[in-house]
């Protein structure tokens, strides 16, 4: 009865692969994000999805894309991996009109 | 806006003591703000949130105080107890949009 879940927990991959992180809510939310948190713990919003709007943090590279097949879901593609994409991942939804977000237990993704 | 920096400060205290955390916001047009607990290996979780229209909001052992004037925000943990060890972010959003802003965190830690 999770309300955000994301999958894997854990990720390990070479630099230059391709790799995706799946994210589902049950809580018929009609917004979606993908934040990114890094070493220090700092969190970034890097996309918000509502139903077909897409926001984008301008600083986030286009190596980076969004797919959502239907409402619950919110998929987090990455192209040739770097580096510096080894972070924390962490997916969130809310409701429109009411602006508290709840969050998955996040995805590690390591880059060797 | 941005908030605070990169670093993440910690503050220790004993259990049973009444813990502040505070933190800095810098974007005027803000007008909703939520305190959020991250414990280790999970997502963050929402604890209390206020809209710019009050100053004062209480929860459980918990009360959230802003001031516009300065731009700052508290989370007072009253009695505080081992299960709050974490790191507390403060985020902030504007009615515009629902994208979450977040602070750098501050590490709690409960002494027995």
């Amino acid at each position: 009865d999770t309300a955000v879940s994301q999958t894997p927990k854990y990720l390990v991959t070479q630099m230059g692969n391709d790799k995706s992180i799946k994210c589902e809510q049950n809580l018929g939310h009609d917004t979606m994000y993908w934040y990114k948190q890094d070493s220090k713990k700092f969190l970034k919003i890097m996309f918000s999805y509502n139903n077909k709007e897409l926001i984008i943090n301008e600083t986030v590279p286009n190596r980076f894309s969004p797919k959502s097949p239907d409402k619950a879901h919110l998929n987090l593609h990455i192209n040739s991996l770097e580096l510096g994409d080894s972070a924390v991942y962490f997916c969130a939804s809310s409701q429109r009109g009411r602006d508290e977000a709840f969050f998955g237990q996040g995805t590690r993704l390591t880059v060797v | 806006g941005e908030s605070v920096g990169l670093h993440l400060p910690t503050l220790s205290v004993q259990e049973g003591d009444n813990s502040i955390i505070n933190c800095a916001y810098s974007n005027s047009a803000s007008d909703y703000f939520i305190w959020y607990k991250q414990e280790s290996g999970k997502g963050p979780q929402f604890i209390i949130d206020i809209r710019s229209n009050m100053d004062k909001r209480q929860g459980q052992r918990v009360t959230v105080l802003l001031n516009k004037t300065v731009k700052h925000l508290s989370l007072q943990i009253a009695a505080t107890q081992p299960g709050d060890s974490a790191v507390y972010f403060c985020a902030e959003t504007q009615n515009a949009g629902n994208m979450l802003t977040f602070g750098g965190g501050t590490r709690l830690m409960v002494k027995p």
